[in-house]
């Protein structure tokens, strides 16, 4: 499969805002999942991206551009619950809707 | 709406014997179904996809005959891990989409300890 790529880690303290990247290979592409997945759990959907631009719900936004290959998740106000593994999920075109993660990125909310 | 559970949500057994895993959609029918690996501190990997009463289809390097897929119904697949060994211990998670929407709903997993 082609590459995702996102961030291993990122900490931020309570309240706050973090963003996580997600790049990936434009060709074939056809939409993107944001998915939180808490330790021993299945993951939980977020948000699917399909056209540019933002797309906000509550205190989680996701951001896409098409011709840059890159993708946003943006947490707002973070509360200790939002720590987390974050998965980005790319479907591409002819695949069937077959999910291809990137690797995840722990988020650590700390007080 | 969109819940998809999994049965057992935990099971050890002895090397050499077969489990099954049941996963289903309560409240849609899933026209599509995936079922994925995931080792611990890693990402989701696909092992398969399995379209209600077809064969599934297994992604490179994934056994068939060791992973069986039956999907006989639209609201239920099972995975067959058959003559299992230490190194199939692993989270296998369940996914379920309707039609042609992208979406997928996950179930809340299957862990197995093979000992």
């Amino acid at each position: 499969g082609q590459n995702i790529d996102q961030p291993t880690e990122m900490t931020a303290t309570e309240g706050a805002i973090v963003q996580i990247n997600c790049t990936y290979q434009t060709s074939g592409f056809n939409g993107l999942f944001w998915y939180q997945q808490h330790a021993g759990e299945a993951p939980t959907f977020l948000s699917y991206n399909v056209l540019d631009g933002l797309e906000e719900k509550g205190r989680f936004s996701s951001f896409l551009s098409r011709s840059k290959g890159y993708s946003y998740l943006l947490l707002k106000e973070l509360q200790m619950k939002d720590s987390a593994s974050y998965l980005c999920a790319v479907v591409w075109a002819d695949s069937w809707g077959k999910l291809q993660f990137g690797a995840g990125t722990q988020v650590v909310v700390t007080p | 709406g969109a819940v998809v559970s999994q049965h057992p949500s935990r099971v050890i057994c002895k090397s050499g014997t077969s489990v099954k895993i049941e996963c289903r959609s309560l409240d849609f029918q899933a026209t599509t179904m995936f079922w994925y690996r995931q080792f611990p501190k890693q990402s989701l990997m696909l092992m398969a996809t399995s379209n209600e009463g077809s064969k599934a289809t297994y992604e490179q390097g994934v056994e068939k005959d060791k992973f069986l897929i039956n999907h006989a119904s639209l609201t239920l697949s099972t995975l067959t891990v058959t003559s299992a060994h230490p190194e199939d211990s692993s989270f296998y998670i369940c996914s379920a989409k309707q039609g042609a929407r992208e979406t997928q709903y996950f179930g809340p997993g299957t862990r197995l300890l093979v000992l």
